[in-house]
């Protein structure tokens, strides 16, 4: 596709419900990265991957977040139980090679509201 | 631990003014520094990227500086348009190579 694209865009979920959370990078792009956005601040990184191979997962909050690349290009991060402070919006990224200095291309966000 | 911080938190010029947004890192062990906008709704867009070895980019009306030294970088607008309202973020690759990002500085250009 043209750019990053993620699914849903919005998401109300009930305290203590899973999500799951979409990105489609974009086409060939090798590295894919989420980071986690709370309102007013600066992204946070969560995890990468090079192709399906999730090299740094140090981001995570807690083990309620998991992360998977099976294929190498559609990303999926998962959410179980969620609780309050998981409200955010999750920003997808991708670039085209394996160095994590290349210039990242962003996806608009998934919005998570946890009720 | 790397710590980016941008100031001001939000700031509004009128049209045609040039004006610089100001970013400081404490670690100067850093890879690149990048800058992003932000529109709401849009996501991130990268605007420039300075390797630890230069000391500025240039693109259209944008310049951006890194002193590594001081642990500053600036972007530098020039002829500001109405359409360069947005929030404007900061980033330093660390030594784990991880992006660190500022709060950034919410811009308004008023007509």
């Amino acid at each position: 596709g043209a750019g990053v694209s993620q699914s849903p865009r919005y998401k109300v979920a009930k305290r203590g419900q899973d999500v799951a959370l979409r990105c489609d990078p974009i086409s060939g792009h090798v590295s894919l990265f989420w980071y986690q956005q709370a309102l007013g601040q600066g992204p946070e990184f969560l995890t990468y991957f090079q192709n399906e191979a999730q090299l740094d997962k140090s981001g995570l909050p807690s083990d309620r977040f998991f992360a998977e690349r099976p294929e190498g290009s559609v990303s999926t991060l998962k959410i179980q139980r969620t609780q309050q402070e998981d409200s955010a919006v999750y920003l997808c990224a991708s670039s085209q090679g394996p160095s994590r200095a290349e210039t990242q291309y962003f996806g608009p966000g998934t919005r998570l509201l946890v009720l | 631990k790397q710590e980016v911080t941008q100031i001001p938190a939000a700031l509004s010029v009128p049209e045609g003014e040039n004006l610089v947004l100001n970013c400081s890192f404490t670690d100067s062990a850093i890879y690149n520094l990048q800058w992003f906008r932000q529109d709401p709704g849009k996501g991130l867009t990268s605007l420039l990227l300075i390797q630890s070895s230069q000391r500025e980019q240039t693109s259209g009306r944008l310049n951006a500086s890194l002193d590594k030294s001081s642990g500053r970088s600036t972007l530098y607008i020039a002829a500001s348009q109405p359409g360069d309202s947005a929030t404007y973020l900061c980033a330093a690759l660390d030594s784990n190579y991880q992006l660190i990002w500022g709060a950034g500085t919410k811009l308004i250009i008023k007509p």
